[in-house]
């Protein structure tokens, strides 16, 4: 099953506009990552957020979590045609094992010139 | 690239039959995870192997089993395979297994059961 959900389902924007995305997940968890995916192929990891970090950030991604509402968001500024994809959050339950990731049912970010 | 492969890239197969999907792991890493991606919906947690045995089972009936070889290279095999099995399975690799340890994806196999 699902872990949570990503919001929106889809969002089309302009070049050079800001993305965000949204996730929101049901259990404890150990950490949460972002993974962008092109055309139904394979999943790239993005940036990892642990449970006890707020934000943060790399090059035009800044991720922030919120684990008493038990959600996070991803920011995509200055977004280029280059961006559009699938945008997935994971979760890693706090269960001490190694990591066995629940994926959101995604955002589909489409980025026109 | 991530060093992830997977083979064969697509599938075609009838219900009932059984089919073997393959994965290569990045050089170094000795954790491979199997997701199930049915169309328009995240990746679903198969089962993980670490060193060759079986580390964590996702809710899969046991007709999805899986090989890990001492080459750390894997394989997911299902039987009796059903209509609603059609999906893109993907596999990902990662150093240890460990929490907070990213994953590497290979391109998936798409598999389509008539």
């Amino acid at each position: 099953s699902q872990q949570g959900e990503e919001d929106p389902q889809a969002l089309s924007i302009q070049e050079g506009e800001n993305a965000t995305m949204n996730c929101s997940y049901k259990t404890s968890i150990n950490n949460l990552q972002w993974y962008r995916q092109n055309s139904g192929r394979g999943l790239v990891h993005l940036i990892l957020i642990r449970s006890n970090e707020r934000e943060k950030h790399s090059g035009r991604l800044r991720v922030t979590l919120d684990t008493s509402k038990k959600s996070s968001s991803l920011l995509i500024t200055a977004s280029r045609a280059a961006d559009t994809a699938s945008y997935f959050c994971a979760t890693d339950p706090w269960s001490g094992t190694a990591s066995k990731l629940t994926f959101g049912t995604g955002t589909r970010l489409q980025v026109t010139l | 690239e991530t060093g992830v492969t997977q083979s064969p890239t697509h599938l075609i197969k009838t219900r009932g039959q059984q089919v073997t999907l393959r994965c290569s792991s990045q050089s170094g890493h000795n954790t491979v995870s199997w997701y199930q991606q049915a169309l328009g919906q995240g990746p679903q947690f198969i089962f993980q192997y670490y060193r060759e045995e079986e580390n964590g089972r996702g809710n899969f009936p046991p007709r999805f089993s899986g090989l890990q070889f001492p080459n750390y290279s894997s394989e997911l095999n299902v039987n009796a395979l059903e209509l609603d099995d059609s999906a893109l399975y993907l596999c990902a690799s990662s150093l240890t297994g460990q929490s907070n340890e990213k994953l590497f994806f290979g391109s998936g196999t798409q598999l389509s059961v008539l």
